[in-house]
């Protein structure tokens, strides 16, 4: 049962437009949740979280939105650049110690 | 700083060698973490640390054996490892900084069994 759900295995924009990378979930308990970037063979790089009491959270050329009725978040980059060209990773926090429950990420390519 | 530090970045070992991976941070973090990663997938829990005790083991086999010797280091003991035990694995610590529940991970060991 996978909790967390990234359905989109890739994305291909052009440079200077906008990514929008989707997640979805299904724990209703779920109150905080992050984006991280991840390059091959190095660890995931922290971009963005937001907590479920918000709507939204912007960060520079990021912003995530979160729709908690629909169980939906999202990660929007503006503009996308070249080096944006990453596996994105959603993630939820379950519990008390922090557990980390992962999308299976979207592969985001940037074309110049 | 939100640095967190793994040595070795890559490791070549034969299944009966015994071979350790560490992990260090310097932000005041009280939880730490273990990961493992294989290709084009995402990162899978092993083992957190909370205030140096181990709270939780994700039914990990016992060839893998965590220690935290204080609150900055971290150190996985490997043992008798199979080759499908070759993977990225990565630590994390928790804290504040990006917010209360952000994990903050390292850039990895990447390890090899043959």
């Amino acid at each position: 049962d996978q909790q967390v759900k990234q359905n989109s295995p890739s994305l291909s924009v052009q440079e200077g437009r906008i990514s929008i990378l989707n997640c979805d979930y299904t724990n209703s308990m779920f109150d905080y949740f992050l984006w991280y970037k991840k390059y091959p063979a190095e660890g995931p790089t922290f971009l963005i979280s937001i907590s479920s009491i918000k709507d939204k959270n912007e960060d520079g050329r990021f912003t995530v939105f979160l729709n908690k009725s629909a169980k939906h978040l999202s990660l929007h980059i503006v503009p996308s650049q070249p080096g944006d060209s990453a596996v994105y990773f959603c993630a939820a926090v379950s519990g008390n110690t922090g557990k980390l429950i992962f999308g299976q990420g979207t592969t985001l390519q940037v074309k110049p | 700083d939100t640095e967190v530090t793994q040595t070795p970045k890559h490791l070549v070992m034969g299944m009966t060698n015994k071979k350790s991976l560490k992990c260090e941070q310097h932000m005041g973090h009280r939880a730490m973490y273990w990961y493992k990663q294989k290709a084009k997938k995402p990162p899978e829990l092993m083992f957190v640390y909370s205030y140096e005790k181990l709270s939780i083991n994700e039914s990990v086999p016992s060839r893998f054996s965590p220690e935290c010797p204080n609150s900055s280091l971290l150190n996985l003991h490997l043992h008798a490892l199979q080759p499908e035990d070759s993977a990225l694995y990565l630590c994390a610590s928790r804290g504040w900084g990006g917010g209360p529940e952000t994990q903050y991970f390292g850039p990895g060991t990447r390890l090899l069994v043959l």
